[in-house]
C-alpha cells in the first residue's frame, strides 16, 4: 500500500543552520507530494508542494525537489529561523483524490 | 474569509456514548476531509466527501463510525459506543476540489473518551 517515512525528530538546530527533514515514500503510479505544518497552537497548513517528477516546490524558503528514481522529497530550507519551530508533515495523493497519506511528523525546535 | 471551523473544540465522554463532530467548510469547497490524529498513530484519513457523496470510506476505523454530509456544505461524524481508543484529535479539511488542491484544515475537536 501507499505510505510515507519520515526521518524521526526531534530535530533541534541553532538559528541560521541549514535544514535538512528526509522524507521517502511507497506509491503506485504517479503521487502528488506535499509538506504540511503544524505551528504551536494552530492548525495545518500546506507549506509546499510538487505534482510531477523533478518539480520543486517552494515556500517561506523551504523547499523541496520530487524525486522518482529516489522516491524522495526531501525538505530543505539554508538558514532556519526560531519561528520555523513546528511539526512538519510530508504526504502524498496517489489517487489524484486528495486523500493524503501522511508521514508520522517531524519536530523541529530552533534556538536562538 | 471564514476558514474552516469545527464544534466542538473539546468532547469529554464516557465509554459507551454517542458522539457527533461537525464540521463547517470554507464557502464554495465542494471538497471536505476528516482526519484523526493520535500519538499512537499519527495523522490518519478518516473518509472524504465530493459534494454530499462519500467515494472513499476506507479510513473509517469500524462500523462504529460514519459521516454524512448535507447541501454540500456541513459534515457530521458520529462516533456510536464510544471506546478508549477512540479518543483523538479529529481534523477535518475542505478544498476547492479533489487532486492536488490545497487542503485548509481546521482547528480540530479533541475527544477524550474516559
Amino acid at each position: 500500500g501507499n505510505s510515507v517515512t519520515q526521518m524521526e525528530g526531534p530535530v533541534t538546530l541553532s538559528e541560521e543552520a541549514f535544514l535538512t527533514i528526509n522524507c521517502t515514500y511507497t506509491a503506485t503510479g504517479y503521487p502528488s507530494l506535499f509538506w504540511y505544518v503544524q505551528y504551536p497552537g494552530e492548525g495545518l497548513q500546506l507549506l509546499l508542494k510538487a505534482t510531477k517528477a523533478d518539480d520543486k516546490g517552494s515556500n517561506k524558503g523551504f523547499e523541496a525537489t520530487y524525486r522518482k528514481e529516489t522516491t524522495s522529497f526531501h525538505l530543505e530550507k539554508g538558514s532556519v529561523q526560531v519561528s520555523d519551530s513546528a511539526v512538519y508533515f510530508c504526504a502524498l495523493d496517489s489517487g489524484n483524490t486528495g486523500k493524503l497519506i501522511f508521514g508520522q511528523g517531524t519536530t523541529l525546535q530552533v534556538k536562538p | 474569509g471564514a476558514g474552516v471551523s469545527q464544534s466542538p473544540s473539546n468532547k469529554v465522554t464516557e465509554k459507551g456514548k454517542d458522539v457527533e463532530l461537525r464540521c463547517d467548510p470554507i464557502s464554495g469547497h465542494t471538497a471536505l476531509y476528516w482526519y484523526r490524529q493520535s500519538l499512537g498513530q499519527g495523522l490518519e484519513f478518516l473518509i472524504y466527501f465530493q459534494g454530499n457523496s462519500a467515494p472513499d470510506k476506507s479510513g473509517l476505523p469500524s462500523d462504529r463510525f460514519s459521516a454524512e454530509r448535507t447541501g454540500g456544505s456541513v459534515s457530521t461524524l458520529t462516533i456510536q459506543r464510544t471506546q478508549q481508543e477512540d479518543s483523538a484529535v479529529y481534523l477535518c479539511a475542505s478544498s476547492y476540489g479533489t487532486g492536488s488542491y490545497e487542503q485548509y484544515f481546521g482547528p480540530g475537536t479533541r475527544l477524550t473518551v474516559t
